[in-house]
């Protein structure tokens, strides 16, 4: 069981908005910054979509944006493009080291 | 760019013993945390432990506590994972990654363990 919670999967239409959560904790995402979302397709290794909680990294489009309120933390892809479907996993540091949350499975319909 | 370069694919035994590296390259290694992360097959990621290069401060994450081993030296920019004896269980993708300054990972190591 991970400590930060992800719903296993969401879904969305082409050029829909859809939004991932990630709940964590005071420990983690409640208190620290360092938040970040990976995107992970088939057989590739996960590719990093948001740092810092809403920090994006050159190269990734900004359709994808990040943000936190207490201990939860989201990311928004919005016009969502077949590409985007893939599994996403959330990383917060917890003061000590650093923890995943249990991925969430992206089908864009 | 900051670039991490791992260890190529490895098929054991087991009760093998294995340690696999991870190179680094263009920014400061010693000052910057850099860990290992798992995936099982059709599993999702574990952050496994954590190491300071600088000081060697090492953190694991409790389910691997007593099962791997971290390590770094600094005069190479290497750091590597080690495993005593293997298991089947241990079969698995493992990832170098620095998690912070926007997050950087190795290609991956794939460990195939089997009799």
């Amino acid at each position: 069981q991970s400590a930060l919670t992800q719903p296993a999967s969401v879904s969305g239409s082409p050029g829909q908005s859809i939004t991932i959560s990630c709940t964590g904790a005071n420990s983690n995402l409640g208190n620290h910054n360092l938040v970040s979302w990976y995107q992970q397709h088939p057989g590739k290794a996960p590719k990093v979509m948001i740092y810092d909680v809403s920090e994006r990294p050159s190269g990734v489009s900004n359709r994808f944006s990040g943000s936190k309120s207490g201990n939860t933390a989201s990311l928004t892809i919005s016009g969502l493009q077949a590409e985007d479907e893939a599994d996403y996993y959330c990383c917060s540091y917890t003061g000590r080291d650093w923890v995943f949350g249990g991925g969430t499975k992206l089908t864009v319909l | 760019e900051v670039q991490l370069v791992q260890s190529g694919a490895e098929v054991k035994k087991p009760g093998e013993s294995l340690v696999i590296s991870c190179q680094a390259s263009g920014y400061r290694f010693s000052s910057n945390w850099i860990g290992w992360v798992r995936q099982m097959p059709g599993k999702g990621l574990e952050w496994m432990g954590i190491i300071f290069p600088f000081d060697s401060d090492t953190r694991y994450s409790p389910s691997f506590q007593g099962q791997i081993t971290i390590s770094a030296d600094k005069s190479i920019s290497t750091v590597y994972l080690q495993w005593n004896s293997l298991k089947a269980s241990d079969i698995a993708m493992y990832y170098c990654v620095v998690p912070t300054g926007g997050a950087s990972w190795g290609q991956g190591t794939l460990v195939t363990v089997s009799s």
